[in-house]
Protein backbone atom coordinates (compact mmCIF):
# COMPACT_ATOMS: atom_id res chain seq x y z
CA UNK A 1 0.00 0.00 0.00
CA UNK A 2 0.80 3.48 -0.60
CA UNK A 3 1.85 5.64 2.21
CA UNK A 4 3.55 9.16 2.36
CA UNK A 5 5.19 10.72 5.27
CA UNK A 6 5.92 14.65 6.06
CA UNK A 7 7.94 15.55 8.47
CA UNK A 8 8.52 17.53 11.14
CA UNK A 9 5.38 17.69 12.20
CA UNK A 10 5.93 21.01 14.38
CA UNK A 11 8.53 23.85 13.74
CA UNK A 12 9.42 27.01 15.59
CA UNK A 13 12.10 28.70 13.57
CA UNK A 14 12.82 32.50 13.40
CA UNK A 15 12.72 35.09 10.91
CA UNK A 16 15.31 35.18 8.53
CA UNK A 17 16.36 31.54 9.28
CA UNK A 18 16.25 28.89 6.47
CA UNK A 19 13.76 26.01 5.85
CA UNK A 20 13.39 22.77 4.69
CA UNK A 21 10.74 20.56 5.18
CA UNK A 22 10.71 17.10 2.96
CA UNK A 23 7.63 14.90 1.99
CA UNK A 24 8.45 11.23 0.95
CA UNK A 25 6.41 8.78 -0.80
CA UNK A 26 6.51 4.97 -0.65
CA UNK A 27 4.73 1.92 -2.60
CA UNK A 28 3.89 3.97 -5.77
CA UNK A 29 6.32 5.15 -8.70
CA UNK A 30 6.08 8.38 -10.48
CA UNK A 31 3.32 10.39 -8.30
CA UNK A 32 2.69 13.85 -8.71
CA UNK A 33 3.23 15.41 -5.81
CA UNK A 34 2.32 18.79 -4.54
CA UNK A 35 2.44 21.35 -1.41
CA UNK A 36 -0.21 23.19 -0.04
CA UNK A 37 -0.57 25.85 2.74
CA UNK A 38 -3.39 26.87 5.27
CA UNK A 39 -3.36 29.71 6.78
CA UNK A 40 -4.83 30.70 9.60
CA UNK A 41 -8.42 31.45 8.99
CA UNK A 42 -8.75 30.70 5.10
CA UNK A 43 -8.43 27.56 3.09
CA UNK A 44 -5.96 25.80 0.90
CA UNK A 45 -3.99 27.41 -0.98
CA UNK A 46 -1.66 25.39 -3.28
CA UNK A 47 2.04 26.48 -3.29
CA UNK A 48 3.98 24.05 -5.97
CA UNK A 49 3.34 21.16 -7.84
CA UNK A 50 5.42 18.22 -9.67
CA UNK A 51 4.62 16.07 -12.34
CA UNK A 52 8.68 14.37 -12.30
CA UNK A 53 11.47 14.61 -11.06
CA UNK A 54 13.02 18.40 -11.41
CA UNK A 55 9.96 19.48 -13.03
CA UNK A 56 8.14 21.99 -10.50
CA UNK A 57 5.45 24.26 -11.31
CA UNK A 58 4.69 26.87 -9.34
CA UNK A 59 1.33 28.60 -8.39
CA UNK A 60 2.22 31.94 -6.73
CA UNK A 61 5.47 33.91 -6.55
CA UNK A 62 6.24 33.76 -2.62
CA UNK A 63 9.28 33.72 -0.63
CA UNK A 64 9.09 29.58 -1.07
CA UNK A 65 11.27 27.11 -3.58
CA UNK A 66 10.13 23.37 -4.03
CA UNK A 67 12.42 20.75 -5.58
CA UNK A 68 12.37 16.75 -6.56
CA UNK A 69 15.32 15.43 -6.57
CA UNK A 70 14.01 12.48 -6.42
CA UNK A 71 11.36 10.37 -8.11
CA UNK A 72 9.35 10.10 -4.32
CA UNK A 73 10.63 13.10 -2.78
CA UNK A 74 9.79 16.67 -2.40
CA UNK A 75 11.11 19.03 -0.52
CA UNK A 76 9.86 22.57 0.51
CA UNK A 77 12.55 25.59 1.29
CA UNK A 78 13.30 28.97 1.67
CA UNK A 79 16.53 30.43 2.39
CA UNK A 80 14.81 33.72 4.68
CA UNK A 81 11.69 32.71 6.37
CA UNK A 82 9.06 35.40 6.91
CA UNK A 83 6.39 35.87 9.23
CA UNK A 84 3.57 35.57 6.85
CA UNK A 85 4.82 32.17 6.00
CA UNK A 86 3.51 31.03 9.14
CA UNK A 87 0.92 28.14 8.64
CA UNK A 88 0.07 24.78 8.37
CA UNK A 89 1.84 22.91 5.26
CA UNK A 90 0.71 19.84 3.63
CA UNK A 91 2.00 17.61 1.40
CA UNK A 92 0.04 15.77 -0.90
CA UNK A 93 0.35 12.69 -3.79
CA UNK A 94 -2.32 11.08 -7.01
CA UNK A 95 -1.83 8.31 -8.92
CA UNK A 96 -2.78 10.15 -12.44
CA UNK A 97 -3.12 13.07 -14.44
CA UNK A 98 -6.66 12.31 -14.78
CA UNK A 99 -9.53 15.00 -13.49
CA UNK A 100 -10.86 12.31 -10.82
CA UNK A 101 -7.84 11.20 -9.64
CA UNK A 102 -7.62 11.70 -5.40
CA UNK A 103 -4.98 13.76 -3.83
CA UNK A 104 -3.74 11.72 -0.82
CA UNK A 105 -2.38 13.98 1.72
CA UNK A 106 -0.03 13.90 4.93
CA UNK A 107 -0.22 14.91 8.27
CA UNK A 108 1.03 18.40 7.36
CA UNK A 109 3.17 20.47 9.45
CA UNK A 110 2.84 23.37 11.62
CA UNK A 111 5.11 25.84 11.13
CA UNK A 112 5.15 29.39 13.28
CA UNK A 113 8.20 32.00 12.49
CA UNK A 114 8.68 34.70 15.06
CA UNK B 1 -9.82 30.93 -14.01
CA UNK B 2 -10.63 27.70 -11.79
CA UNK B 3 -12.03 28.38 -8.23
CA UNK B 4 -13.91 27.22 -5.60
CA UNK B 5 -16.23 29.34 -3.42
CA UNK B 6 -17.14 27.60 -0.46
CA UNK B 7 -20.21 29.41 2.53
CA UNK B 8 -18.26 30.59 5.40
CA UNK B 9 -18.18 29.02 8.52
CA UNK B 10 -18.20 28.48 11.48
CA UNK B 11 -21.22 26.68 11.24
CA UNK B 12 -22.69 25.17 15.03
CA UNK B 13 -25.55 22.54 14.93
CA UNK B 14 -26.80 20.51 17.32
CA UNK B 15 -26.68 16.71 16.80
CA UNK B 16 -29.42 14.98 14.42
CA UNK B 17 -29.91 18.90 12.44
CA UNK B 18 -29.60 18.79 9.43
CA UNK B 19 -26.56 19.70 7.50
CA UNK B 20 -25.93 22.02 4.25
CA UNK B 21 -22.54 23.13 2.85
CA UNK B 22 -22.65 25.46 0.08
CA UNK B 23 -19.94 25.42 -2.63
CA UNK B 24 -20.22 26.94 -6.07
CA UNK B 25 -17.07 26.57 -8.65
CA UNK B 26 -15.64 28.55 -11.62
CA UNK B 27 -14.30 25.92 -14.15
CA UNK B 28 -13.37 25.05 -18.01
CA UNK B 29 -14.39 22.59 -19.00
CA UNK B 30 -15.10 19.37 -17.06
CA UNK B 31 -13.57 19.22 -13.50
CA UNK B 32 -14.17 16.61 -11.21
CA UNK B 33 -15.35 17.99 -7.80
CA UNK B 34 -14.62 16.71 -4.82
CA UNK B 35 -15.13 16.95 -0.69
CA UNK B 36 -12.58 16.42 1.67
CA UNK B 37 -12.80 16.68 5.43
CA UNK B 38 -9.99 17.64 8.40
CA UNK B 39 -10.64 15.94 11.85
CA UNK B 40 -9.08 17.42 14.00
CA UNK B 41 -5.30 16.78 14.85
CA UNK B 42 -5.45 14.80 11.49
CA UNK B 43 -4.10 15.92 7.87
CA UNK B 44 -7.03 15.76 4.89
CA UNK B 45 -8.93 13.02 3.58
CA UNK B 46 -10.97 12.16 0.69
CA UNK B 47 -14.62 12.39 2.26
CA UNK B 48 -16.85 11.94 -1.48
CA UNK B 49 -16.16 13.16 -5.06
CA UNK B 50 -18.68 13.44 -7.93
CA UNK B 51 -16.76 13.22 -11.01
CA UNK B 52 -19.39 14.24 -13.92
CA UNK B 53 -22.90 16.38 -14.30
CA UNK B 54 -25.43 15.14 -11.88
CA UNK B 55 -23.54 12.33 -10.04
CA UNK B 56 -24.23 12.34 -6.92
CA UNK B 57 -21.13 11.42 -4.70
CA UNK B 58 -22.10 10.00 -1.05
CA UNK B 59 -20.27 8.53 1.99
CA UNK B 60 -21.12 7.87 5.65
CA UNK B 61 -24.27 10.25 5.21
CA UNK B 62 -22.93 12.60 3.38
CA UNK B 63 -24.15 13.67 0.11
CA UNK B 64 -23.37 15.88 -3.04
CA UNK B 65 -24.65 16.11 -6.16
CA UNK B 66 -22.70 17.50 -9.03
CA UNK B 67 -25.37 20.78 -10.31
CA UNK B 68 -23.21 21.75 -13.80
CA UNK B 69 -26.70 24.69 -14.32
CA UNK B 70 -25.79 26.07 -11.32
CA UNK B 71 -22.36 25.27 -10.75
CA UNK B 72 -22.70 23.88 -7.14
CA UNK B 73 -21.74 20.75 -5.17
CA UNK B 74 -23.52 21.44 -1.90
CA UNK B 75 -22.75 19.02 1.05
CA UNK B 76 -25.50 17.63 2.84
CA UNK B 77 -26.09 15.42 5.97
CA UNK B 78 -29.37 14.51 7.12
CA UNK B 79 -28.94 14.25 10.70
CA UNK B 80 -25.09 15.04 12.17
CA UNK B 81 -23.38 13.54 14.88
CA UNK B 82 -20.61 15.06 17.30
CA UNK B 83 -17.92 12.78 15.63
CA UNK B 84 -18.74 14.98 11.98
CA UNK B 85 -17.46 17.87 13.65
CA UNK B 86 -14.49 18.81 11.42
CA UNK B 87 -12.74 21.25 8.99
CA UNK B 88 -15.19 20.44 5.41
CA UNK B 89 -13.22 21.95 1.91
CA UNK B 90 -14.76 21.78 -1.64
CA UNK B 91 -12.61 21.44 -4.10
CA UNK B 92 -12.38 21.16 -7.66
CA UNK B 93 -9.90 19.49 -10.80
CA UNK B 94 -10.24 20.99 -13.90
CA UNK B 95 -8.01 19.44 -16.82
CA UNK B 96 -4.30 19.44 -15.39
CA UNK B 97 -2.30 18.56 -12.22
CA UNK B 98 -3.60 20.68 -9.67
CA UNK B 99 -6.49 20.78 -7.12
CA UNK B 100 -8.28 23.98 -6.25
CA UNK B 101 -9.73 23.86 -2.57
CA UNK B 102 -11.97 26.28 -0.91
CA UNK B 103 -11.94 28.20 2.15
CA UNK B 104 -12.65 25.44 4.26
CA UNK B 105 -15.72 25.32 6.70
CA UNK B 106 -15.17 24.63 9.95
CA UNK B 107 -18.28 22.37 11.55
CA UNK B 108 -19.27 21.89 15.48
CA UNK B 109 -21.88 19.98 16.82
CA UNK B 110 -22.70 20.07 19.95
CA UNK B 111 -24.19 17.41 21.89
Amino acid sequence: SQTIHQWPATLVQPVGSPLSLECTVEGTSNPNLYWYRQAAGRGLQLLFYSVGIGQISSEVPQNLSASRPQDRQFILSSKKLLLSDSGFYLCAWSRELATNEKLFFGSGTQLSVL
Amino acid sequence: GNSVTQMEGPVTLSEEAFLTINCTYTATGYPSLFWYVQYPGEGLQLLLKATKADDKGSNKGFEATYRKETTSFHLEKGSVQVSDSAVYFCALKPNNNDMRFGAGTRLTVKP
